[in-house]
């Protein structure tokens, strides 16, 4: 079975700085992806950035940007130039590439406030 | 496309009574998930379906709750009785092999008092 692990339950950050994320996740598997979901106070689970394993260059989408370490099993979401929009609940998720496509396990989220 | 579709968004029901919450999938999508959220628990896997067929429901926390989708255009999540410890929001998410990240609605929010 795989575990995800969110170290940091709440964390802030001023707006127009820069912010990371923490994740680990164990696993025994060698092909699987990683994502991060966002659920603003809207409660919509948001896909923000996917990883796939085998890839070695870190996914980038705009202001998001990851650090995945596969041999430290560690997956943190980096944002840049952080937005009042920004605050949100945030999700760090495991699939394996063996299951059943979107079947992920989730960590227990990190809620992240962006100050003006 | 308008996305996985969740109805109610809010329901407020007391203990014992039946509640059927319902939802949409992304058309085209094969996989169907239902997942709850509580502050206690996070965010907990409970059934999913795979061309309408469910695959797991080892989530499901009692016989209290059963799930179907009768076709690929729509499920349900039944809990009879209810109980106050089944206040949570239930998500309902949606996803096809070749996109692999799973879609999600908005959520039900379910009170029960």
């Amino acid at each position: 079975a795989q575990t995800v692990t969110q170290s940091q339950p709440e964390m802030s950050v001023q707006e127009a700085e820069t912010v990371t994320l923490s994740c680990t996740y164990d696993t025994s598997e060698n092909n699987y992806y990683l994502f991060w979901y966002k659920q603003p106070p809207s409660r919509q689970m948001i896909l923000v950035i996917r990883q796939e394993a085998y890839k070695q260059q870190n996914a980038t989408e705009n202001r998001f940007s990851v650090n995945f370490q596969k041999a430290a099993k560690s997956f943190s979401l980096k944002i840049s130039d952080s937005q009042l929009g920004d605050t949100a609940m945030y999700f760090c998720a495991f699939m394996a590439s063996s299951t059943n496509a979107g079947k992920s396990t989730f960590g227990d989220g990190t809620t992240l406030t962006v100050k003006p | 496309d308008a996305g996985v579709i969740q109805s109610p968004r809010h329901e407020v029901t007391e203990m014992g009574q039946e509640v059927t919450l319902r939802c949409k999938p992304i058309s085209g999508h094969n996989s169907l998930f239902w997942y709850r959220q509580t502050m206690m628990r996070g965010l907990e896997l409970l059934i999913y379906f795979n061309n309408n067929v469910p695959i797991d429901d080892s989530g499901m926390p009692e016989d209290r709750f059963s799930a179907k989708m009768p076709n690929a255009s729509f499920s349900t999540l039944k809990i009879q009785p209810s109980e106050p410890r089944d206040s949570a929001v239930y998500f309902c998410a949606s996803s096809l092999r070749t996109v692999i990240e799973a879609f999600f609605g908005q959520g039900t929010r379910l009170t029960v008092v």
